[in-house]
């Protein structure tokens, strides 16, 4: 049971360049999300899915694109790297987003934009 | 919308000391509240929650208690060990759109535990 997979763990990007954090569960979890961590900043939500084919906003939305075509995957797709971009990114994942609801989280990806 | 303050941001204990994260909320509605340890590297895993009909958990060395009408809860660890050493965020639910649910978390606290 591998749990949140997430990939790369670490990447380097140009800034203007696009690149694509994958996410994938194999726990049947209808609810996803993706988060960024920034010293001193905790966890922001960035977009977010409750099922197959429904995704929205989070907090920090700009610049960051998200599909959720099947319930496993979710991935998280910048279209132009900004500085500003550089940040530890966690996929998480969960039964539902209502009640008790423990966050299972992906080891993190570190992405660096020059 | 929501917001939550949590405090310190950094704490450091002796082993053997008792350690208390506190953290406020906004909305009187949020009815869940968890705890996450981060270890250094490592993904944040729950450690435990609370909801809005107790007033407070426990679990072996960990305690949550929640005073609604505050608006606050607090993290305690008796008896802290070096393994404790880790960052903690509490989280509170927050709206986004038309979806309920999704949490909103502190900036964390650095806890550091001297042997």
């Amino acid at each position: 049971n591998a749990g949140v997979t997430q990939t790369p763990k670490f990447q380097v990007l140009k800034t203007g360049q696009s690149m694509t954090l994958q996410c994938a569960q194999d726990m049947n979890h209808e609810y996803m999300s993706w988060y960024r961590q920034d010293p001193g900043m905790g966890l922001r939500l960035i977009h977010y899915s409750v099922g197959a084919g429904i995704t929205d906003q989070g907090e920090v939305p700009n610049g960051y694109n998200v599909s959720r075509s099947t319930t496993e995957d979710f991935p998280l797709r910048l279209l132009s790297a900004a500085p500003s971009q550089t940040s530890v990114y966690f996929c998480a994942s969960s039964y539902g987003n209502r009640g008790r609801r423990e966050l299972f989280f992906g080891e993190g990806s570190r992405l660096t934009v020059l | 919308g929501e917001n939550v303050e949590q405090h310190p941001s950094t704490l450091s204990v002796q082993e053997g000391d008792s350690a208390v994260i506190k953290c406020t909320y906004s909305d009187s509605a949020s009815n869940y509240f968890p705890w996450y340890k981060q270890e250094l590297g490592k993904r944040p895993q729950l450690i435990i929650d609370i909801r809005s009909n107790v007033g407070e958990k426990k679990d072996q060395r960990i305690a949550v208690t929640l005073n609604k009408t505050a608006k606050h809860f607090s993290l305690h660890i008796t008896e802290t060990q070096p393994e404790d050493s880790a960052v903690y965020f509490c989280a509170a639910p927050v709206n986004y759109g038309g979806s309920q649910g999704n949490l909103i978390f502190g900036k964390g606290t650095k806890l550091s535990v001297k042997p």
